[in-house]
């Protein structure tokens, strides 16, 4: 199974600040139709998940443009400028190149 | 809108059964792969199984095979998840999702809680 790995697993930022999270993947996400399936959710509490990304870089309708995607292969970034009260939570990167599909363990956003 | 509803949750000993349902509406139920996926208590997530639209290719997460098993129903705009054996480490809350067509999920339902115990 394709293994992702998330850094860090614990995001202390104040409000305002820009905040990053890493995505190494065990092996490249590139399938043979060219693209990669590389996709982030973010959970808070008590809630379901929320996708925010997918395919490395495309932002899902309603997503402020704060966040953002990057990467390719096998090292991904997903980037929130100006980190707000509501972004708190857990983020995940999800792989569906190869099945079975699989996910980060999850990095958590506190505020300060 | 789109929505996803689960139901068929609850506590059952190991070795028992339980079948999830998950009732969709707010868009062409036929025209889309559906899953399961789960999240043990304080845990990350993790995808159980997968389904065609028309039902006729499915897949599952090795921990789960030849246990579970995916089903739907169109006409019903119904998924459905057959859980046999199962076991301590199947506690989870598991989640109905919409494939977007790009290898990905886009919208969850709010999950119903499975707990295997003595």
């Amino acid at each position: 199974d394709v293994v992702l790995t998330q850094s860090p697993l614990s995001l202390p930022v104040t409000l305002g600040q820009a905040a990053s999270i890493s995505c190494r993947s065990s092996r490249s996400l590139e399938k043979s139709d060219g693209n990669i399936y590389l996709s982030w959710f973010h959970q808070r509490p008590g809630q379901s998940p929320r996708r925010l990304i997918y395919e490395v870089s495309n932002r899902d309708s309603g997503v402020p443009d704060r966040f953002s995607g990057s990467g390719s292969a096998t090292d991904f970034t997903l980037k929130i400028n100006r980190v707000e009260a509501e972004d708190v939570g857990v983020y995940y990167c999800m792989q569906g190149t190869q099945w079975p599909y699989t996910f980060g363990q999850g990095t958590k956003l506190e505020i300060k | 809108e789109v929505h996803l509803v689960e139901s068929g949750g609850g506590s059952v000993r190991p070795g028992g059964s339980l079948r999830l349902s998950c009732a969709a509406s707010g868009f062409t139920f036929s025209t889309y792969w559906m899953s399961w996926l789960r999240q043990a208590p304080g845990k990350g997530l993790e995808w159980v199984a997968n389904m065609k639209e028309d039902g006729s290719e499915e897949d599952y997460v090795d921990s789960v095979r030849g246990r579970f098993t995916i089903s739907r129903d169109n006409a019903k705009n119904s998924l459905y998840l057959q859980m046999n054996s199962l076991r301590a480490e199947d506690t989870a809350v598991y989640y109905c999702a919409r494939d977007s067509g790009r290898r990905t999920v886009d919208y969850w339902g709010q999950g119903t809680l499975v707990t295997v115990s003595s």
